[in-house]
């Protein structure tokens, strides 16, 4: 199993959706990171947050500290917020080295 | 620049040829990371960088991988003879903080170089 899972896998939506993306984490964490990942291969950082609700425009980020879980939310989804979206966490113990999960992939369907 | 810069950003290598990547980090970020990202996969740690110094190596897969960063900016991760398998994205991350030698700040990432072994 691994320690950062993340679901779903793949996502498709439809234009102004709604869209909740799920991570969960089995070891004690410093920070999570929530990023985005275009098809290029760059990465965005979206946010990093080790307690409560962040929000940036469109994108609302959650964490629950006890139950060891995050979420990421798109209101109004759009075609251009197709990406992979990948939640990394730091670890209390080498906080310096990501855990990352393998990703969900989202398409938007405009 | 503004931002963790990549190069090349696309690499085709014959198999047993000998690669170079580099990472320009943001400027007076101490903390540089190098991390390989398989297909369909999330990126996974290879090594870290303090100023110059290579404190942690623990996650590169064999010692036909070798990274440096002499002066504490500019890094290179070289591949030598490489193999089909590593075949992936290298990513490099920086960061400004750092605490006891460990990095707890936000980590920006570079675009990415895709290395593709033939």
């Amino acid at each position: 199993k691994n320690e950062v899972e993340q679901s779903p896998q793949n996502l498709t939506a439809q234009e102004g959706e709604f869209i909740t993306i799920n991570c969960s984490y089995s070891v004690g964490i410093s920070a999570l990171h929530w990023l985005q990942q275009h098809p290029g291969g760059g990465i965005v950082s979206l946010f990093m947050l080790s307690s409560g609700k962040k929000k940036h425009g469109r994108l609302i980020a959650t964490i629950n500290i006890q139950e060891k879980h995050s979420s990421l939310h798109i209101t109004a989804s759009h075609p251009r917020d197709s990406a992979v979206y990948i939640c990394a966490v730091l670890p209390t113990s080498g906080t310096y080295k990501y855990i990352f999960g393998t990703g969900t992939r989202l398409k938007v369907l405009a | 620049g503004a931002g963790v810069s990549q190069s090349p950003r696309y690499k085709v290598a014959k198999r047993g040829q000998d690669v170079a990547l580099r990472c320009d980090p943001i400027s007076g970020h101490v903390s540089l990371f190098w991390y390989q990202q398989a297909l369909g996969q999330g990126p996974e740690f290879l090594t870290y960088f303090q100023n110059e110094a290579q404190l942690d190596k623990s996650g590169l897969p064999s010692d036909r991988f070798f990274a440096e960063r002499p002066e504490g900016s500019v890094s290179t991760l070289k591949i030598q003879r490489t193999q089909q398998e590593d075949s992936a994205v290298y990513l490099c991350a920086s960061s400004s903080f750092v605490s006891e030698g460990r990095s707890y700040n936000e980590q920006f990432f570079g675009p990415g170089t895709r290395l593709t072994v033939l």
